[in-house]
């Protein structure tokens, strides 16, 4: 059963580059890990999903090692707004449909 | 376009009444799903949807919760009996594409109840 672990907290100031790294130790050879990010009040939003090395959007970039067993959200030159709650998942299992969240990296920018 | 929205924003009950909470998902997402959140944690699955039928029920936590979605597209969950322990965050979420639970999911805002 795939499970991920992630930091309860981080801070961090306006303008600056945040990573936030995720472990999944029993990912498997298949699935694809994502990121989703909500604010307070709010569902949470789709930013990124990646399967190997490295993927960017227009909001993150994502690392992945050649182990596959963690991964790191790249935020750049964070903002105030950027303060949310960041979720790293990977499916529980091959015919998952639903996401499981864990209890996410909740990100605090201060200016 | 619009997205997915989700009625009432809050609702209040007492503790044995019976509630409705409604989802309107994006027009043509086959895949929808309920999720409920509670203070502090992440979303938990409840049920999730392919088309009219309930493909996984399994995260429903017992038989006094049950959710339709009679026509494909707009969805109700009911609640019987409420209880205090069912104050949460209920959210509703659909996706273009029912195969894979990775592809990207749309949340609603959610439906905020709480059980006096």
């Amino acid at each position: 059963l795939a499970k991920t672990t992630q930091p309860i907290s981080m801070d961090s100031y306006e303008g600056q580059e945040v990573n936030i790294t995720c472990s999944h130790n029993n990912i498997a050879t298949n699935d694809y890990i994502t990121w989703y990010q909500q604010f307070p009040s709010q569902g949470p939003r789709f930013i990124i999903q990646g399967y190997k090395t490295k993927v960017t959007n227009e909001v993150a970039s994502l690392f992945i090692p050649a182990d596959r067993k963690s991964s790191t959200l790249s935020l750049p030159r964070v903002s105030l707004s950027d303060t949310a709650v960041y979720y790293c998942l990977v499916p529980i299992s091959g015919s998952a449909r639903q996401l499981t969240f864990g209890s996410g990296t909740q990100l605090t920018v201060l200016p | 376009g619009a997205g997915v929205s989700q009625t009432p924003s809050n609702k209040v009950t007492e503790k044995g009444k019976y509630v409705e909470l409604r989802c309107d998902p994006i027009s043509g997402h086959t895949a929808l799903y309920w999720y409920r959140q509670s203070l502090g944690q992440g979303p938990e699955f409840l049920i999730y949807f392919q088309g009219t039928g309930a493909a996984d029920d399994s995260g429903l936590p017992n038989d006094r919760f049950f959710a339709v979605r009679p026509e494909g597209s707009v969805s109700t969950l009911k609640i019987q009996r409420t209880e205090r322990g069912d104050s949460a965050v209920y959210l509703c979420a659909s996706s273009s594409k029912g195969t894979s639970g990775y592809n990207e999911q749309f949340f609603g805002p959610g439906t905020r109840l709480t059980v006096l």
